[in-house]
């Protein structure tokens, strides 16, 4: 079946330590987006990519980084300069171009929770 | 002024009834809008979204986009108990989804 795949579901994370959240997409969407969700807040863009090798910083990038080597991945580190990254991520994917208002798709989550 | 703006709940409908949910953005070269409904703990799933003025009707469901007054709905007819969820809207601003703005979502209680 066709859709993204998000890794881990559920995630600890100690003080000072780097995690990254795997994305992983059979859609063959060119665009893909790491959002964060707070409870009972909205979504906040991280990052998104619209090109295998290249990536552009959303509205709430510091403390991430990502990578986009393949067409199909999107992995995103959450890294020790974040300093209260406990909240629900999710990746996303889209086609580019003005075909269907760019739809975008999401994968399941994942929950990070520092310890 | 937040870019989307959607009243927070929770909204409770009876079942059976028609659930009114509403949107409003503040900025007018938005081109594209969609619903999303989130469970508790899971992701978003796209219900439908709308490009033009008036309505767009998909089963229960009917978007309403009145861009001059820059306002969205969405209307659920014959509300169920498995309606109850978080509803966002979400505004494309422009050609890509980077430019995608998602209002905080209205929880929508229907009780049976």
């Amino acid at each position: 079946d066709g859709g993204i795949t998000q890794s881990p579901k559920y995630l600890f994370r100690k003080e000072g330590q780097n995690v990254t959240l795997s994305c992983e997409q059979n859609l063959n969407h060119d665009a893909m987006y790491w959002y964060r969700q707070d409870p009972g807040q909205g979504l906040r863009l991280i990052y998104y990519s619209q090109i295998v090798n290249d990536f552009q910083k959303g509205d709430i990038a510091e403390g991430y980084s990502v990578s986009r080597e393949k067409k199909e991945s999107f992995p995103l580190t959450v890294t020790s300069a974040q300093k209260n990254p406990t909240a629900f991520y999710l990746c996303a994917s889209s086609i580019t171009g003005r075909i269907s208002g760019n739809t975008i798709y999401f994968g399941e989550g994942s929950w990070l929770t520092v310890v | 002024q937040k870019e989307v703006e959607q009243n927070s709940g929770p909204l409770s409908v009876p079942e059976g009834a028609i659930a009114s949910l509403n949107c409003t953005y503040s900025d007018r070269g938005s081109q594209s809008f969609f619903w999303y409904r989130q469970y508790s703990g899971k992701s978003p799933e796209l219900i439908m979204f709308i490009y033009s003025n008036g309505d767009k009707e998909d089963g229960r469901f009917t978007a309403q986009l009145n861009k001059a007054s820059q306002y969205v709905s969405l209307l659920i007819r014959d509300s169920q108990p498995s309606d109850s969820a978080t509803y966002l809207c979400a505004v494309n601003r422009g050609n890509y989804g980077q430019n995608f703005v998602f209002g905080p979502g209205t929880r929508l209680s229907v009780l049976p």
